[in-house]
């Protein structure tokens, strides 16, 4: 399967540890989004990014996360001091950035539960 | 803020029947227009982007960039269109979706 890929799929935490998942791209895909969604609502952006660099972090997003990109191939989020606010359907996806705008092209998600 | 909206959560239909899925989204500029779907146990993926005007499996997409809507149609619903419907304007340099809508085409 050369789509995109999320590990782990699930991921249930205490309140207070803190979590890191992975998402590995499209190869040829230079851009990665992360998004989250919680139950009846669509993906809400998190951040994105061009190759390396994090060229865009949603204002909403708590400075308990962080996301790195640092060969610009797979991507993690952090979520530090988990809340069970944070329990939700993390997303990732990636496109072909320099031809107009790609469609993305998503994972399976991690779906994140704090007890 | 950019907002899509979406007013229907659910949307039933008969075999058969032509479903028209709404999305109206805030005005900034012309963001490019596409449809996302996710069919149960699946990831979600593009069913149609406006710029490409291509009909897939045979939905279309009209803009109406004064009434700044991008509905959805298809003039016969089949069973295997039940799925969650999303509206995704792209602007800037993301794509933000509108809150859904559950198709459920009824045999």
């Amino acid at each position: 399967d050369t789509g995109v890929s999320q590990d782990p799929r699930h991921k249930i935490t205490k309140r207070g540890q803190n979590v890191t998942f992975r998402c590995d791209p499209i190869s040829e895909h230079n851009r990665l989004y992360w998004y989250r969604q919680t139950l009846g609502q669509g993906p809400e952006f998190l951040t994105y990014f061009q190759n390396e660099a994090q060229l865009e972090k949603s204002r909403l997003l708590s400075d308990r996360f962080s996301a790195e990109r640092p060969k610009g191939s797979f991507s993690t989020l952090e979520i530090q001091r988990t809340e069970q606010g944070d329990s939700a359907m993390y997303l990732c996806a990636s496109s072909l950035g320099g031809v107009g705008n790609s469609p993305l092209h998503f994972g399976n998600g991690t779906r994140l539960t704090v007890t | 803020a950019q907002r899509v909206t979406q007013p229907e959560k659910l949307l039933s239909v008969f075999k058969g029947a032509p479903v028209e899925l709404k999305c109206n989204y805030s005005y900034s500029g012309s963001p490019e227009l596409f449809w996302y779907v996710q069919y149960s146990r699946q990831r979600l993926q593009l069913l149609l982007r406006h710029i490409s005007r291509e009909s897939i499996k045979g939905f279309t997409a009209d803009l109406n960039k004064g009434e700044t809507s991008f509905h959805l149609k298809k003039p016969f619903a089949q069973e295997e269109d039940s799925a969650m419907y999303y509206c995704a304007p792209y602007y800037g340099q993301n794509f933000v979706f509108g809150p859904g809508t559950r198709l459920s085409v009824l045999p």
